[in-house]
């Protein structure tokens, strides 16, 4: 079965610094990965996703993350940290060849003035 | 475009009533999937639709769970008696198509406490 790990329950950055949550994924066959973001008393909203294309995947607000088969990875970046940007993340897998998201234990970003 | 709708956004009752959630897809959206988020287990999948029918419904907890998709445009979730454990946020969301690597747009939940 496919799994993910988010290795940091919760990370603290400054306003203006870089961020870094990390990923790793379980899988037999060549996955599909999304990033979701999840702010306070919200919805899931999608960030980016991994679907065989480009290893190095573009999302919204200024986040990127890149898929590494070597090293069952997908962390997601951001160059600078914004106030909004606090919220909770979660890493997910799809299973092959079906809509099923398998969903990460979600890492909490908190941003500091 | 509205988004995935859902309704209520909070519910509060008691310990044995019936609990019905309800949801709106995104027009279009042939997929739509039920999910549940505590604290204590994360967001879990508890069923999901395809064309209006159930495809995978493994992660409904119990027989006091059901779901039902009458139409491309409504689907509820009815929780018979509902129990303090049922307490959680229940998420809707809806896709466009079957397969691998589709997008999901979820709504902004429901939160439930059962008292």
């Amino acid at each position: 079965a496919q799994s993910v790990t988010q290795l940091d329950s919760h990370v603290s950055v400054s306003e203006g610094t870089p961020v870094l949550l990390r990923c790793n994924y379980s899988s037999s066959y060549s996955p599909s990965l999304f990033w979701y973001v999840q702010h306070p008393n919200k919805g899931l909203q999608l960030l980016l996703k991994y679907t065989s294309a480009a290893t190095l995947v573009k999302g919204i607000n200024g986040f990127e993350a890149e898929f590494k088969k070597s090293e069952t990875s997908f962390h997601l970046t951001k160059p600078s940290a914004h106030m909004s940007d606090a919220a909770e993340y979660f890493c997910v897998v799809s299973e092959e060849g079906f809509q099923k998201l398998v969903f990460g234990t979600g890492t909490r970003l908190l941003v500091s003035p | 475009d509205a988004g995935v709708i859902q309704s209520p956004r909070h519910e509060v009752t008691e310990m044995g009533q019936e609990v019905t959630l309800r949801c709106k897809p995104i027009s279009g959206h042939n997929s739509l999937f039920w999910y549940r988020q505590t604290m204590m287990r994360g967001l879990e999948l508890l069923i999901y639709f395809n064309n209006n029918v159930p495809i995978d419904d493994s992660g409904m907890p119990e027989d006091r769970f059901s779901a039902k998709m009458p139409n491309a445009s409504f689907s509820t979730l009815k929780i018979q008696p509902s129990e303090p454990r049922d307490s959680a946020v229940y998420f809707c969301a809806s896709s466009p198509d079957p397969g691998q690597g589709e997008t999901q747009y979820f709504g902004p939940g429901t939160r439930l406490l059962v008292l």
